[in-house]
């Protein structure tokens, strides 16, 4: 079935870097655009970033433009969140989504903690 | 960034309907049909219950439905049920280069 799993969440200092990857399976993940979407702590949802299909079109969020990084390896099925000079306030659970818009599908989320 | 504005709360009694609004601009909402709204229950990821203004997703009960008014995307569940109380949350293409997607502040829905 399609499915969505996202690693790589952990505690990091502010400042430190993190990568985020999201699995992707039950679908041909080179023909969608895929998402990266945060949650912080008892609050609501913050849509983060976008890449197209193949890789050609990336979009971000204001609050992560120049810090984070989309990208994706159609071969690996599989995309990524390259996270630096994070910020406490970029605490949150880091979700990954297929199509946004459409019937989409999202993955359970994985926990970004940054603290000091 | 934007938020699309939702009431915190809305409440109901078993068998009821309710409606949660998302009201929105002339350049998200108002603008495009790609307005989902998403059902989450606590520690758990968001639900897609309706995609692309009032199309249900396979599997999705016939008591969530959609509409659009303008500026505003409404979702309406009929027939309340327990299970149905959750956080509520919309979302808009925005189209513009510095977000091009969307949320609600989201609502809380409580089966009384």
């Amino acid at each position: 079935q399609v499915q969505l799993v996202e690693s790589g969440g952990g505690v990091v200092q502010p400042g430190r870097s993190l990568r985020l990857s999201c699995a992707a399976s039950g679908f041909t993940f080179s023909t969608y655009t895929m998402h990266w979407v945060r949650q912080a702590p008892g609050k609501g949802l913050e849509w983060v970033a976008v890449i197209s299909y193949d890789g050609s079109n990336k979009y971000y969020a204001d609050s992560v433009k120049g810090r984070f990084t989309i990208s994706r390896d159609n071969s690996k099925n599989t995309l990524y969140l390259q996270m630096n000079s994070l910020r406490v306030e970029d605490t949150a659970v880091y979700y990954c989504a297929r199509d946004l818009g459409g019937e989409d599908v999202w993955g359970k989320g994985t926990t970004v903690t940054v603290s000091s | 960034q934007s938020v699309l504005t939702q009431p915190a709360s809305v409440s109901g009694s078993p068998g009821q309907s309710i409606t949660v609004s998302c009201t929105g601009t002339s350049t998200d909402v108002g603008s495009y049909g790609l307005v989902s709204w998403y059902q989450q229950h606590p520690g758990k990821a968001p639900k897609l219950m309706i995609y692309e203004g009032s199309k249900r997703p396979s599997g999705v009960s016939n008591r969530f439905s959609g509409s659009k008014s303008g500026n505003t995307a409404s979702l309406t569940i009929s027939g309340l049920q327990a299970e149905d109380e959750a956080d509520y949350y919309c979302c808009s293409y925005a189209g513009s280069s510095t977000f091009l997607w969307v949320f609600g502040s989201g609502t809380k829905v409580t089966v009384l």
